[in-house]
């Protein structure tokens, strides 16, 4: 069945530094999500993506974070500066249409800020 | 801010026992409600995505039904199997068209004991 996939499963980092996630969406999916759980939170949603461009943006996706579709496969988010409360799973998603449709989501990255 | 409570948040279920479980949601400016199934270290599993009022969907042991008027959706989970123990999620996205996020509870922390 196919799934998506994220990389890396868990990355640490010092506060101040960029980071980039990772994702490969299910290739015949046009919508594409990034979602997080801060620990003991709800998974809270952060941004869609759709024709190469973003779709809707939470009031978490300030302007440290950004998304991008570099070539037909992958779908990163990067958060410029990281801060302390950034540290979160950071989950990927695809959906074929919007609306009704499930989204899969990928196992999650866990991202830890030191 | 939309509001999405489950409840209760945990659940002891003796294995072959049904169960059932809460999520409500506001019954304006409903466009779909999602449920989902996340095992620990998986990726969430999409359940059902219901539109309608009155919905009633299955899937194998386990079904959900939906009250848009009131905004209550109840999950039930029909003898109830170790591999049932996962953390149920149900989701809210409200009408306004475009890839919207969704808008997740809390979730209900299912244990079934052997």
């Amino acid at each position: 069945e196919p799934e998506v996939t994220q990389t890396p499963s868990h990355q640490v980092t010092q506060m101040g530094q960029e980071v980039i996630l990772r994702c490969v969406p299910i290739s015949n999916h046009l919508y594409f999500y990034w979602y997080r759980q801060i620990l003991g939170q709800k998974v809270e949603f952060l941004v869609s993506f759709y024709n190469n461009e973003i779709s809707e943006k939470s009031e978490i996706f300030d302007d440290q974070f950004s998304v991008e579709r570099p070539d037909g496969s992958n779908f990163t988010l990067k958060i410029r500066s990281t801060k302390l409360e950034d540290s979160a799973m950071y989950f990927c998603a695809s959906s074929a249409g919007f609306g009704a449709n499930v989204l899969t989501f990928g196992a999650g990255s866990r991202l830890t800020v030191l | 801010i939309l509001n999405v409570e489950q409840s209760p948040q945990s659940l002891h279920v003796q294995e072959g026992d049904s169960t059932n479980f809460t999520c409500s949601f506001p019954s304006s400016n409903f466009y779909a409600l999602h449920w989902y199934r996340w095992e620990t270290a998986k990726s969430p599993e999409a359940l059902f995505v219901m539109t309608l009022n009155g919905d009633e969907k299955k899937k194998g042991r386990i079904s959900a039904t939906l009250n848009t008027k009131e905004g209550y959706s109840y999950l039930y989970i029909k003898g109830s199997q170790p591999e049932d123990s996962a953390t149920y999620l149900c989701a809210f996205k409200k009408s306004g068209g475009g890839a919207d996020g969704l808008t997740f509870g809390k979730g209900t922390h299912l244990i079934i004991q052997p």
